[in-house]
Formats: C-alpha cells, sequence, structure tokens
C-alpha cells in the first residue's frame, strides 16, 4: 500500500513568488494535514482537511491556504514568498477525523 | 495553552548505551501521546503512542509511559545501535485535531 506521497521533493522561489505544493494521502484516507517543519522551531500545524473541508487552521497568514480535492488529495499554496517561509512542509493523513496520522516525506522549500 | 517540551539535543550515545530523552506537556483536557521517529531524508514515522495516563507504549525496543501526575512521556531504550540514529519527536494530540510537536530530539549512536 502506498504511503503519503509529496511533490515536488524540493521546491526553489524567490521572495514575492507563489509555491504550491502537493500531496496524495493513503488510499481510503479523507483527512489530510499540513505541517511546517522550520528550522529551530519544530513541528507547526499549518492546516487540516477533511472531506474538502478546512476544518482547522494554525497560525498562520492567510497568504498560506490551500484546499482538498474530491479525490482527497491536497495543495497547499504559499503566497507572496518570504524568506523565512524557507521550511520542509509534511502532509500527513488520517483514515478518519480522530485516527493516528500517517506523514509523508516533505517538500522542502527553499526561498532565495 | 498547549505545549510539548523536550530534551534538546543533539545526543550523542555509544551503542548499546541506555538513552532516555525527556518530554513534558501541557495540555488542556485529555491528550493522546506520541513519539514521532525522522530518519534522515525521510518522513515522520509513529514509534509509539499512548492514549491514557498509566498506559505505556512500545516499539522497536523503545518504550514511554504516560505519566498524568508528572505530565511526562519520556522516551527510553535499553541498549541503543547504529541504526537509531534519527530525529526524535514528542508530540501531543488533543480533540482539535491538532498535533503539538516537541522541537524534536537528535540521536547519534556511535559503534
Amino acid at each position: 500500500e502506498a504511503g503519503v506521497t509529496q511533490s515536488p521533493t524540493h521546491l526553489i522561489k524567490t521572495r514575492g513568488q507563489q509555491a504550491t505544493l502537493r500531496c496524495s494521502p493513503i488510499s481510503g484516507h479523507t483527512s489530510v494535514y499540513w505541517y511546517q517543519q522550520a528550522l529551530g522551531l519544530g513541528l507547526q500545524f499549518l492546516l487540516w482537511y477533511d472531506e474538502g473541508e478546512e476544518r482547522n487552521r494554525g497560525n498562520f497568514p492567510p497568504r498560506f491556504s490551500g484546499r482538498q480535492f474530491p479525490n482527497y488529495s491536497s495543495e497547499l499554496n504559499v503566497n507572496a514568498l518570504e524568506l523565512e517561509d524557507s521550511a520542509l512542509y509534511l502532509c500527513a493523513s488520517s483514515q478518519t477525523r480522530d485516527s493516528f496520522q500517517y506523514f509523508g516525506a516533505g517538500t522542502r522549500l527553499s526561498v532565495l | 495553552g498547549n505545549s510539548v517540551t523536550q530534551m534538546e539535543g543533539p545526543v550523542t550515545l555509544s551503542e548499546e548505551a541506555f538513552l532516555t530523552i525527556n518530554c513534558t506537556y501541557t495540555a488542556t483536557g485529555y491528550p493522546s501521546l506520541f513519539w514521532y521517529v525522522q530518519y534522515p531524508g525521510e518522513g515522520l514515522q509513529l514509534l509509539l503512542k499512548a492514549t491514557k495516563a498509566d498506559d505505556k507504549g512500545s516499539n522497536k525496543g523503545f518504550e514511554a509511559t504516560y505519566r498524568k501526575e508528572t505530565t511526562s512521556f519520556h522516551l527510553e531504550k535499553g541498549s541503543v545501535q547504529v541504526s537509531d540514529s534519527a530525529v526524535y519527536f514528542c508530540a501531543l494530540f488533543l480533540r482539535d485535531n491538532q498535533f503539538y510537536f516537541g522541537t524534536g530530539t537528535s540521536l547519534t549512536v556511535i559503534p
């Protein structure tokens, strides 16, 4: 069974640009979560999608947004990129809203 | 608020040494507690979990006991191996469906 897959593996952008990160959950999982792992800050919760709806949001500005598609895959969009957005972005999925989260390998975003 | 405080690393141990990585938490409500491991170049993997007080989670020789009285979930292993070199994250999970992670502890095991 395939795990959570994220693409691209690496993404290099410049300040002010937009970044789009993609996530495919484990088959049968309906919830998708996004986390940011920035150097020295640990993992921070970004967004949670369930059944196509945004259910919860962490303490991030509105330029971090996303969506979940009918097939439960998800996109994370970061607009007006800033240098401090450079981080590893992890996606996780769970079978139901209360079950364990399984993580992908992440997308490393570098903002120059 | 909800938070996890983890022992700062990096931690360097010789093979077969005893490992303890301390984790304490602050939470409203009744969290579930987790340890995740991140091997170099890989994503997070669930290592073990405990869902209520006094539960002991165990996997691959690692153990952690959910201590409500001390709000702790320390990770232990009796004899580490080189292959255990990784970053370990303590996390709590609440009904708001958020994980709150510690900052991670890097472990290097030398032969």
